[in-house]
């Protein structure tokens, strides 16, 4: 069957440290990997997106990776701070030439000062 | 700045009774996406429509929900009759959904939690 896994106990970090988050993926073959936030009574926000044939992609202190033979991106966090306190949220898109997403369960991250 | 809009932010009702949830898309996108949220199944999509039309919802119980888009400012989803089990946070998206990276991030709304009694 097809599933979307993202472990399920909150992470908890220090903070200054680098946060990894992992998602795993069974029976997909996405064309794209996107990650979102999501704070408590509110919507998930967009984070990053990357493809199929990228391995790696960046923005600020977030760092995504995605490798299609593991079936596996990991999601990457550097000098975290409290404010990155949040469930983080994977989804892949099942083919490309539709908006869909899958979503994984979600990781809570807690940063501590 | 642009986003999307839900109505209402909170619905109790007792069950068996309809409830009607609303979503304006920000303009301009043509894709929108009924999501649901519990904690048991996490973030669940429901339906979505692209220029108006239902591509897909497959994960929407036909018998009792229904999704329409009357015009391209305003999504609605029905549940009728309500049950206890649909109790959960529904979220609306929307996105430009052409296909290719820029158009598959998603936009959501604040959500809609409904308890049904």
């Amino acid at each position: 069957s097809q599933k979307i896994e993202q472990n399920s106990e909150a992470l908890n970090i220090q903070e200054g440290k680098t946060a990894t988050l992992t998602c795993n993926y069974t029976n997909y073959s996405p064309a794209y990997l996107q990650w979102y936030r999501q704070d408590p009574g509110r919507g998930p926000v967009f984070l990053l997106l990357i493809r199929e044939n990228e391995k790696e992609k960046r923005k600020e202190r977030l760092k995504v990776t995605f490798d299609t033979t593991l079936k596996q991106s990991l999601f990457h966090i550097t000098a975290s701070q409290p404010a990155d306190s949040a469930t983080y949220l994977c989804a892949l898109t099942p083919s490309s030439n539709t908006g869909k997403l899958i979503f994984g369960q979600g990781t809570t991250l807690q940063v501590k000062p | 700045d642009a986003r999307v809009t839900q109505t209402p932010r909170d619905k109790v009702t007792e069950m068996g009774q309809e409830v009607t949830m609303r979503c304006q898309p920000i303009l301009g996108h043509n894709t929108v996406f009924w999501y649901r949220q519990t904690m048991m199944q996490g973030l669940e999509l429901l339906a979505y429509f692209r220029n108006r039309a239902p591509l897909d919802d497959s994960g929407m119980p036909k018998d009792r929900f229904s999704a329409e888009m009357p015009d391209a400012t305003l999504a609605t989803l029905k549940i009728q009759p309500s049950e206890p089990r649909d109790s959960a946070v529904y979220f609306c998206a929307s996105g430009l959904g052409q296909g290719g990276p820029l158009s598959n991030e998603q936009f959501f709304g604040p959500g809609t939690r409904l308890t049904v009694l």
